[in-house]
């Protein structure tokens, strides 16, 4: 199936700094990718839509300024989680919904539906 | 608002057992229903999805019907394997491919 990849995996930061979480369709082109946001023993949370080529629309209480989203092309965003505190510590997570482009390369078989990435773990000090 | 909420875990179940994970829902409209799972290590894959009342949606053994008198989409598998254990979502579609998801429910199937 089809493959989105994140990077890092985990990452541990001090407070006070920024922390760039990468998300990558590896064979299909996404114009389109949704940042979620899981704390311990709950459900995901959509954070925001990363839109290519035009700016991220955020969902209601999540602060724009903390979370800058960037769709640099049709095939990365990246969220920055900007002045990292302790309570930012979360497990992120990006999925990309089937587009209809497909990358060159060994022919896959997609479905209409999202492909998730494997998720980011930071925690904060 | 939508919202859904499924069966708290975790459930340990031995090899071939009946499973049942229930998830209910609450939305405006007829959402698309889903089941993801998630094995360690990966990403959230779509296991099955129903998109209209009474649809049953199945894949690898499992099954759900959409119930719309229950709001319900309970998912089912006669015999559980091993390599079943896994987390597992249900969530639904508010439109333009949002998600919202259930807490999750971590499955484990003994030998």
């Amino acid at each position: 199936g089809a493959v989105v990849s994140q990077h890092p995996s985990r990452v541990i930061c001090k407070s006070g700094t920024s922390v760039k979480i990468e998300c990558r369709s590896l064979d299909f082109q996404a114009t389109t990718m949704f940042w979620y946001r899981q704390f311990p023993k709950q459900s995901l949370m959509l954070m925001a839509t990363s839109n290519e080529g035009s700016k991220a629309t955020y969902e209601q209480g999540v602060e724009k300024d903390k979370f800058l989203i960037n769709h640099a092309s049709l095939t990365l965003s990246t969220l920055t989680v900007t002045s990292a505190h302790p309570e930012d510590s979360s497990f992120y997570i990006c999925s990309a919904p089937w587009g209809g482009t497909p990358l060159a390369g060994p022919h896959i078989e997609f479905t209409d539906t999202q492909y998730f990435g494997p998720g980011t773990r930071l925690t904060v000090l | 608002g939508n919202s859904v909420t499924q069966m708290e875990g975790p459930v340990t179940l031995s090899e071939e057992a009946f499973l049942t994970i229930n998830c209910t829902y609450t939305a405006t409209g007829y959402p698309s229903l889903f089941w993801y799972v998630q094995y360690p290590g990966e990403g959230l894959q779509l296991l099955l999805k129903a998109t209209k009342a009474d649809d049953k949606g199945s894949n690898k053994g499992f099954e759900a019907t959409y119930r719309k008198e229950t709001t319900s989409f309970h998912l089912e598998k006669g015999s559980v394997q091993v390599s079943d254990s896994a987390v597992y979502f249900c969530a639904l579609s508010r439109g333009a491919q949002k998600l919202v998801f259930g807490q999750g429910t971590r499955l484990t199937i003994n030998p």
